[in-house]
């Protein structure tokens, strides 16, 4: 069964610090793989997406890696800032086929305090 | 470049009553999704379209929820009766072609504002 899990499922940092948040899957074949925030009341956003050619994206102060053998991905997010609380959404997708599936992972729930 | 559009962005409601929210997505957008999130949790889907047909409904409730797109544009996701376990937010998204596009870069969904419903 194809599935997409993270963690942790919630983090408090203060403003300024650096975190990684974690996602593991088992979705195959794999197409791409894409990091959302969603801020509280909004849609989600896409911050990064990753081929299984791509080990490294970066947007801003958030940097995605993916591991296509061990199937894992991080995000980081460097010197924090209170605009960066939110969840992020991992959304792993299958390679195209008759029946291809988007699968999103939980979240994570991010607080940053000042 | 204007974004998914949905409304209301809110609505409360006593069970056993009838919901219908409606989306507009992005202009040129081919596929269409129905997402159900409640509190704490990822998007589920319930529904994908491709113009305006199905392409996957397998986890809508079809005894109580429907959803069209009958020109392949907007769209409207009925639910009828509610039930209390409803209550989440309802997010539509929309990409230009998931399948058969020239880069997997088609399949980027974006998101609208979403409406959170509330069964009492």
């Amino acid at each position: 069964k194809n599935q997409v899990e993270q963690s942790p499922q919630s983090l408090i940092i203060l403003e300024g610090k650096n975190c990684t948040l974690q996602c593991n899957y088992t979705v195959s074949p794999f197409s791409n793989l894409r990091w959302y925030k969603q801020d509280t009341g909004r849609g989600p956003v896409s911050l990064t997406i990753m081929t299984f050619s791509e080990n490294t994206k970066s947007n801003g102060r958030y940097t995605a890696t993916l591991d296509a053998d061990t199937k894992q991905s991080s995000l980081h997010i460097t010197a924090s800032q209170l605009s960066d609380s939110a969840s992020y959404i991992c959304v792993v997708s299958e390679r195209y086929s008759s029946a291809s599936k988007i699968i999103f992972g939980s979240g994570t729930r991010l607080s940053i305090r000042p | 470049e204007a974004g998914v559009a949905q409304s209301p962005r809110y609505k409360i409601i006593e069970k056993r009553q009838s919901v219908a929210f409606w989306c507009n997505p992005i202009s040129g957008h081919a596929t269409l999704y129905w997402y159900q999130q409640i509190l704490g949790q990822g998007p589920k889907l319930l529904i994908q379209f491709q113009n305006n047909g199905v392409v996957d409904d397998s986890q809508l409730p079809k005894d109580r929820f429907s959803a069209e797109r009958l020109k392949g544009v907007d769209s409207t996701l009925k639910i009828q009766p509610a039930k209390l376990e409803d209550s989440a937010v309802y997010l539509c998204a929309s990409s230009l072609n998931p399948r058969g596009g020239a880069s997997w870069t088609y399949n980027e969904q974006f998101f609208g504002p979403g409406t959170r419903l509330t069964v009492l």
